[in-house]
């Protein structure tokens, strides 16, 4: 099955910093990636939609300039976290749809990365 | 209307059971409907999904019903294995808002030896 690989799995980082995480999908092009926020226990909450070329769509209460979101090729998105503070503390998932395979909707996860802030 | 209600919230089961989860949403404009499989610490991982113009899909020890006059949706796992132990989502399409998907709350199913 098509490969998404997220980085990093995990990070601490001290509150005030800024923290960037990569989604890419390896072996396929994807012209949309999602990007999702998990706390424990609870299911996943879209954040924004990246697409390729063009600005994210945040979905709403998700702070844009909190959460910078870059789709520069079709193989990459990345996530920042801005000024970072430990209510930022998550689970970061992205998903990526499959260009070629668009019409059936399949989405592949990746890892997920773990933000800690101290 | 973008809901997708889950549930139970979790699930016991002894090894070779069924554990059953049920979903449920309201807008008819969802075209497809997947389910997720996650183990801690992991990203979700698509176990089977299902068109609303198909009633029943298998796949290994997975099926999923579905009933569109209903508009509920279920997972069957069938002979479960202390490692299907997990938690799982079902989530529903929207095509027409750029194939986002919305997630039921997720059941954490437990297979007992």
């Amino acid at each position: 099955g098509a490969v998404v690989s997220q980085h990093p799995s995990w990070v601490i980082c001290k509150s005030g910093t800024s923290v960037k995480i990569e989604c890419r999908s390896l072996d396929f092009q994807a012209t949309t990636m999602f990007w999702y926020r998990q706390f424990p226990k609870q299911s996943l909450m879209l954040m924004a939609t990246s697409n390729e070329g063009s600005k994210a769509t945040y979905e709403q209460g998700v702070e844009k300039d909190k959460f910078l979101i870059n789709h520069a090729s079709l193989t990459l998105s990345t996530l920042t976290v801005t000024s970072a503070h430990p209510e930022d503390s998550s689970f970061y998932i992205c998903s990526a749809l499959n260009r070629d395979r668009g019409s059936t909707g399949e989405l592949f996860f990746g890892e997920g990365s773990r933000l800690t802030v101290l | 209307q973008q809901q997708v209600k889950q549930s139970p919230q979790s699930l016991i089961v002894q090894k070779g059971g069924i554990p059953i989860i049920n979903c449920a949403y309201e807008n008819t404009a969802f075209d497809y409907f997947p389910w997720y499989q996650q183990f801690p610490g992991k990203g979700p991982a698509l176990l089977i999904a299902i068109r609303p113009d198909v009633s029943e899909k298998k796949e290994g020890r997975f099926t999923i019903s579905f009933n569109k006059s209903a508009k509920q949706f279920s997972l069957h796992i069938m002979d479960s294995q202390p490692g299907d132990s997990a938690t799982y989502f079902c989530a529903a399409r929207l095509k027409a808002a750029g194939n986002k998907l919305t997630f039921g709350g997720g059941t954490r199913v437990l297979v007992k030896p």
